[in-house]
């Protein structure tokens, strides 16, 4: 079936530089896209979304990139902190139907000191 | 602004005991409510979801249900505990009546251990 799945299932940054992470989805219906982060112990947090009408879109320190040409999408974090420390989860869906959003598994990012 | 409450926090049960969690949202109206399990270092497993007061929609066959009493209230049950239902249980709400593609926001969750 479809899934969204993620590149690296760890990923570890130095305090201060830049993190990408990367989610692949396999619909290519999809045009819906959510990035949550998962801090330990707590429910996931929405972070930003995008539609597919667009390829960028900017938050406070995160930008999410889309490439609907290869299915691919992006986080993008900079000058990660501490506090960045956590597992981050890409979901998709088809805007206006009636299936459910379908999370990927996770990516845990690590910041090192 | 809109809130999501679930308790209890953590909860500790023996084999073949019952379960009640409970899940308020405050602050809309005719949410739609989900309830995901999420074992540990995994992803999350959509248990069930709710576009109205007593409709239920069951995701995957398992000992749980899922009820609807209020607008804002969803309770997850189940009337005996396997080892398996352990894991961090948490419900979720999103804006759109009937539609599940609008961004869902999650509680805190529920930490369960089943010994």
């Amino acid at each position: 079936g479809e899934s969204v799945g993620l590149h690296l299932p760890t990923l570890s940054v130095q305090e201060g530089d830049n993190s990408i992470i990367n989610c692949a989805y396999s619909n290519s219906a999809s045009d819906y896209f959510i990035w949550y982060k998962q801090e330990s112990g707590k429910g996931p947090q929405f972070i930003i979304d995008i539609r597919s009408n667009m390829d960028k879109r900017q938050g406070q320190r995160v930008t999410v990139l889309l490439n609907k040409t290869v299915k691919h999408l992006s986080l993008q974090i900079a000058a990660t902190q501490p506090g960045d420390s956590a597992v981050y989860f890409c979901a998709e869906n088809i805007w206006g139907s009636a299936r459910q959003l379908t999370f990927g598994s996770g990516t845990q990012l690590t910041v090192l000191p | 602004s809109q809130t999501i409450h679930q308790w209890p926090a953590t909860l500790v049960q023996p084999v073949g005991s019952p379960l009640s969690l409970e899940c308020t949202v405050e602050g809309t109206s005719n949410p739609n409510l989900y309830w995901y399990r999420q074992a540990a270092g995994r992803g999350l497993q959509l248990l069930f979801y709710s576009v109205g007061i007593g409709q239920i929609s069951s995701e995957v066959p398992q000992n749980l249900s899922a009820s609807r009493p209020q607008d804002r209230q969803f309770i997850l049950s189940s009337k005996k505990l396997l080892l398996s239902d352990s894991g961090f249980y948490l419900c979720a709400w999103s804006g759109v009546a009937g539609a599940h593609t609008d961004t869902q926001y999650f509680g805190p969750g529920t930490r369960l251990t089943v010994l």
